[in-house]
Order: C-alpha cells, then sequence, then structure tokens
C-alpha cells in the first residue's frame, strides 16, 4: 500500500532552518509529485509548493519564494522540504501528499514549532 | 491567486440529515476542484476529484458537483464518523489553494 512517512516533530529557534523528510513507499516514486502542505493550529491548509521527483522541476507559492527549498533523493524514495528564516508564524503542522492535482495520499504530518 | 471561499464556515445536523456545503472560486475554474476531509489530529483525505468523481473506497453518501465558480458537496444521510473539517481546493492554476473550510459536527 501507498505510504508517506514523515520525519519526527523538529523545535527550532526563530531564524533557524528546518528540514522535512517524507519517505514514499508502495508505488514508483518518480511517477508522482510530492506537494507540502502545512496547517497552523486551529487553522485552514496552505499548499506552499510541488516537486517533480523525476526531474527535480520544482514550484512554489509566491509567499515562500527564498525560503523553501523542495529536493529529493530518488535511491531512498526520500523528498525533502527546507524552510529556512524561522519565524514564529511558521509553526506548524507540514504535510506531504502525494499526486499532480488531487492529493490522494498524505504523510502523517511533521509538527515544526518556533519558538525562542 | 484564486481566492475560494466556503460556507457555511460550521454546521451542526442530526444522523441522517441532508448535509449541503458550498464552494466558490474567484475566477472560472472549470471542474478542476477536490474535495478533503480532515478529521481531528489526521491527516487530508481526498473526497472528491474533479469536482463530482467519488475517489476510490469513499461511501457513496458523499457526492460532488459544479463548474465554473460554484460547487457543492454533500452529505446524502450524515454518519458519526463524517464529523470532521471539509475543505474544498482548485487545481486549475498554481498556487492550489484551499476554501477556509466547514467545520461539521452532530447536533
Amino acid at each position: 500500500q501507498v505510504q508517506l512517512v514523515q520525519s519526527g516533530a523538529e523545535v527550532k529557534k526563530p531564524g533557524a532552518s528546518v528540514k522535512v523528510s517524507c519517505k514514499a513507499s508502495g508505488y514508483t516514486f518518480t511517477s508522482y509529485d510530492i506537494n507540502w502542505v502545512r496547517q497552523a493550529t486551529g487553522q485552514g491548509l496552505e499548499w506552499m509548493g510541488w516537486m517533480n521527483p523525476n526531474s527535480g522541476n520544482t514550484g512554489y507559492a509566491q509567499k515562500f519564494q527564498g525560503r523553501v527549498t523542495m529536493t529529493r533523493n530518488t535511491s531512498i524514495s526520500t523528498a525533502y522540504m527546507e524552510l529556512s528564516s524561522l519565524r514564529s508564524e511558521d509553526t506548524a503542522v507540514y504535510y506531504c501528499a502525494r499526486g499532480g492535482y488531487s492529493y490522494d495520499n498524505w504523510g502523517q504530518g511533521t509538527l515544526v514549532t518556533v519558538s525562542s | 491567486d484564486i481566492q475560494m471561499t466556503q460556507s457555511p464556515s460550521s454546521l451542526s445536523a442530526s444522523v441522517g440529515d441532508r448535509v449541503t456545503i458550498t464552494c466558490q472560486a474567484s475566477q472560472d475554474i472549470s471542474n478542476y476542484l477536490n474535495w478533503y476531509q480532515q478529521k481531528p489530529g489526521k491527516a487530508p483525505k481526498l473526497l472528491i476529484y474533479d469536482a463530482s468523481n467519488l475517489e476510490t473506497g469513499v461511501p457513496s453518501r458523499f457526492s460532488g458537483s459544479g463548474s465554473g465558480t460554484d460547487f457543492t458537496f454533500t452529505i446524502s444521510s450524515l454518519q458519526p464518523e463524517d464529523i470532521a473539517t471539509y475543505y474544498c481546493q482548485q487545481y486549475d492554476n498554481l498556487p492550489r489553494t484551499f476554501g477556509p473550510g466547514t467545520k461539521v459536527d452532530i447536533k
């Protein structure tokens, strides 16, 4: 069965960077885009960007341009999302999700807490 | 960016009731719309894609309709396990955008 397993919770100081991983199994990793969506506590879903694991092509929401980098390691079927210059407003659960248009499988979420 | 709105923001209904949620896009998105269900502490789950297609394994009491700018999501007979927040999401343009969500609970 398709699974996306994310790395564990992180606590970071303002100004630091965080890198979240998303390990795929149960399908051909390079055949589906990976998207990143975040959700602050009690808030809605916010799309951050996408990556094509085959080509490495990416597209980011303007809000995160310059601060987010999405990469992958195809040898271990893992996607990564790195967010830099963290601020308190970046405290949220970060999800990876499979799909180009419709996100049919999601990771379990990674809580990133930004606090001094 | 395409703005998505949903109404109502929350609703309370009885088991067996028909529940309807509307989603409106700020511009024509054809039928490029998904509906997701999110239960507390869990990741979202895809229910409907292309505005009206039921994802495999999703109960038939869930349905979607609409095109252009106006869309509807319906639960034909509300069940206790349907307590969740429901989000619409457009994929006509980048960035993908979600509606603010509709929280459904049992009266």
